[in-house]
């Protein structure tokens, strides 16, 4: 079975540049989450979505970020414009429904200079 | 405010001791309970799901005890391999997850 995909790996951008990450889900799963996660914290969640609608984005600084899963699969979570402190990895779960563990992607490592 | 809590160690502990971690949630309506591990510069992977009854896998033993609101870790015969960060995680009826910061768990040779 295929894993959550999350591109890209890597990202270096500059400050008040935009950036976008997209993910792909396993196939099937209802539940798609966003995270932010800064070395030597746990996830953050920034948004979370059911099919393709939100379920919770009170973490989301929605004056810069803003992410989209359009039809229920694939997602993509977007910057603009970037500041220093959003210099994080992201990372892209997805979750059957249910109280099943959630998987995770890669994750995408962005460095804002 | 939903929080899950956990020591953030390190905890330094000889290969082949036995080393424990507990954690603490505060949403009483939490269903679901996994402990995940994190290797450095990696993402979370499941370790194990924690059940009512407790569960034991190998040299890992997980227990949930609802009426305190902890869920525990217990690692047998520790292995060098066991070197990684271990992550406390609370789910609830809207499939929301909520993550500890981490126990990070060092094991000497």
């Amino acid at each position: 079975e295929a894993g959550v995909a999350q591109s890209p790996r890597y990202k270096i951008i500059e400050k008040r540049q935009s950036v976008a990450f997209w993910c792909n889900p396993i196939s099937g799963h209802a539940t798609l989450y966003w995270y932010q996660q800064i070395l030597g914290q746990g996830p953050k969640l920034l948004i979370q979505f059911q099919n393709n609608g939100v379920v919770d984005d009170s973490q989301l600084p929605k004056d810069r970020f803003s992410a989209e899963r359009l039809k229920g699969v694939d997602s993509t979570l977007k910057i603009q414009p970037a500041k220093l402190e959003d210099s994080a990895v992201y990372l892209c779960a997805s979750r059957l429904q249910g109280n099943t563990e959630a998987f995770f992607g890669q994750g995408t490592r962005l460095t804002v200079v | 405010r939903k929080e899950v809590e956990q020591d953030p160690g390190p905890f330094n502990v000889p290969e082949g001791a036995t080393v424990a971690f507990n954690c603490t949630y505060s949403n009483s309506a939490s269903q679901s309970f996994f402990w995940y591990r994190q290797d450095c510069r990696k993402e979370p992977k499941l370790l194990m799901s924690v059940y009512s009854s407790g569960n034991e896998d190998g040299r890992f033993t997980a227990q949930l005890n609802r009426a305190s609101q902890y869920i525990s870790l217990l690692i047998r015969d520790s292995k060098l391999s066991d070197s990684a960060t271990y992550l406390c995680v609370a789910g609830d009826s809207n499939y929301q997850l909520i993550w500890g910061a981490g126990t990070k768990l060092i094991i000497k040779p």
